[in-house]
């Protein structure tokens, strides 16, 4: 079936590195959004991509959906002990209303 | 804060029993939206209601039933209820169920544990 994996499932990263969060699905998407989940708390809303190839920039995180609209990337610049939570990506398949979660990056840093 | 509500925040219950779960949406939103996160699944959507009609379903057992009310705020209602039914459950709204204007907004869960 449709399904949007996410990898890795956890990322421990040092304070002021950079990482990469990755998306993918085996058949083409409609469009991807991102959403961050602090601990204890609810998912919100980072942002979505629709067109193929696009990126788009908040401060540190970029954010790509590839040409092929089957995958996609969140990278983070200079991490910093905010950036801490789950990092999930979830896509939209034509014809399709429901949205697709990945699993989720969980996201630790070291100061 | 998101704008949408859930009650109760915490629901602790015996195997067997009834639950509803309630959600009231951000003003104007007219889409809502329940999903099930637990360790081992992720969060994995369950059902979709748009103007009081429902709009899609996702992995949702046949024990558990929702609706939309006029007012558009909505309840889950899980009977039966398993160990594993364990979970926190989310509800999200949007203004309209059109997937490339969804962004959704969450509630900040109920977390259910059933004993």
């Amino acid at each position: 079936g449709q399904q949007v994996m996410q990898i890795p499932q956890y990322q421990h990263v040092q304070e002021g590195e950079d990482f990469t969060t990755y998306c993918n699905s085996s058949t083409t998407l409609s469009n991807i959004q991102w959403y961050k989940q602090r601990p204890g708390g609810h998912p919100v809303f980072l942002i979505q991509l629709v067109k193929s190839g696009e990126v788009k920039k908040q401060k540190r995180l970029t954010f790509q959906f590839g040409e092929a609209k089957k995958n996609s990337s969140l990278h983070i610049t200079a991490t910093q002990t905010t950036d801490v939570g789950t990092y999930f990506c979830a896509g939209f398949y034509p014809n399709d209303y429901k949205l697709s979660f990945g699993a989720g990056t969980t996201v630790t840093v070291r100061a | 804060d998101s704008g949408v509500t859930q009650t109760p925040k915490h629901l602790i219950t015996a195997t067997g029993q009834r639950v509803t779960l309630r959600c009231s949406p951000r003003s104007g939103d007219l889409s809502v939206y329940w999903y099930q996160q637990s360790l081992d699944q992720g969060l994995q959507f369950l059902i979709q209601y748009y103007n009081g009609e429902e709009r899609a379903k996702g992995n949702i057992l046949e024990r558990f039933s929702a609706q939309q009310f006029p007012d558009l705020h909505s309840e889950l209602n899980l009977s039966s209820l398993e160990l594993g039914d364990s979970a926190l459950y989310f509800c999200a709204s949007s203004v309209d169920p059109n997937p490339l204007s969804n962004e959704q907004f969450f509630g900040p869960g109920t977390r259910l544990t059933v004993l």
